[in-house]
């Protein structure tokens, strides 16, 4: 079985562009949750879709945005980039919704100029 | 506020001896936990997780206790093997959370041959 796959693997862009990160999950899987790794602040939630619908949403501006699709797939968006995004950006995924063990993938690096 | 804390950044064993790493929490209202482990370039693997109806599950070499009266979780690796050295982070979730996950800031574990 296929893990979580994201694309790109890395991403530089520079401030005040927009970026599209892409993330596949396990095949069957419908929950798709976001994560931003930074030194500074560690693992930190972004947000999370259950069968198309987000569920939660961790505290980060409204530059940050996401959806998922009818295949579970989902994408997120930064937009108007910020020094401050220079990130690992981490997808998981899982079956069920809640109280579930996720299943990572090797994230998406993006470095803002 | 930090509501998940790992107050070790690093722990360095002797193979084959027990390595045992903390967390603290905050928030009473966290009644899952997880803990999973990274190794640079890739997305963290779950290792093993416990409810918080439970003290103590074990999998194998890795044990997790709770001890809720004092928001404290640990886990123990038995015994410690070179393959173990990386990154570990415990995670709690509340039930009506979905798989939103508050991570602590991780321990760097180094196992020694």
């Amino acid at each position: 079985k296929a893990g979580v796959t994201q694309t790109p693997r890395y991403l530089i862009k520079t401030r005040g562009q927009q970026v599209t990160l892409s993330c596949s999950p396990i095949s069957g899987h419908r929950s798709v949750s976001w994560y931003q790794q930074t030194p500074g602040q560690g693992l930190q939630f972004l947000f999370e879709y259950f069968s198309e619908t987000q569920r939660n949403k961790g505290n980060f501006p409204g530059r940050f945005s996401g959806r998922q699709f009818s295949n579970s797939r989902s994408e997120m968006n930064v937009s108007t980039l910020e020094l401050g995004d220079s990130a690992l950006y981490l997808c998981a995924s899982s079956f069920y919704a809640t109280n579930e063990k996720l299943f990572f993938g090797s994230g998406t690096q993006l470095s803002v100029l | 506020d930090q509501q998940v804390k790992q107050n070790s950044p690093s722990l360095s064993v002797q193979e084959g001896r027990i390595s045992i790493l903390n967390c603290d929490y905050t928030n009473s209202m966290f009644d899952y936990f997880l803990w999973y482990k990274k190794y640079p370039a890739e997305g963290p693997t779950f290792l093993i997780s416990i409810s918080s109806i439970k003290d103590k599950n074990e999998d194998g070499r890795f044990t997790v206790f709770l001890n809720k009266s004092a928001k404290h979780l640990s886990l123990h690796i038995v015994p410690s093997q070179p393959g173990d050295s990386a990154v570990y982070f415990c995670a709690a979730s509340r039930n009506n959370a979905g798989n939103m996950l508050t991570f602590g800031g991780g321990t760097r574990l180094m196992v020694k041959p």
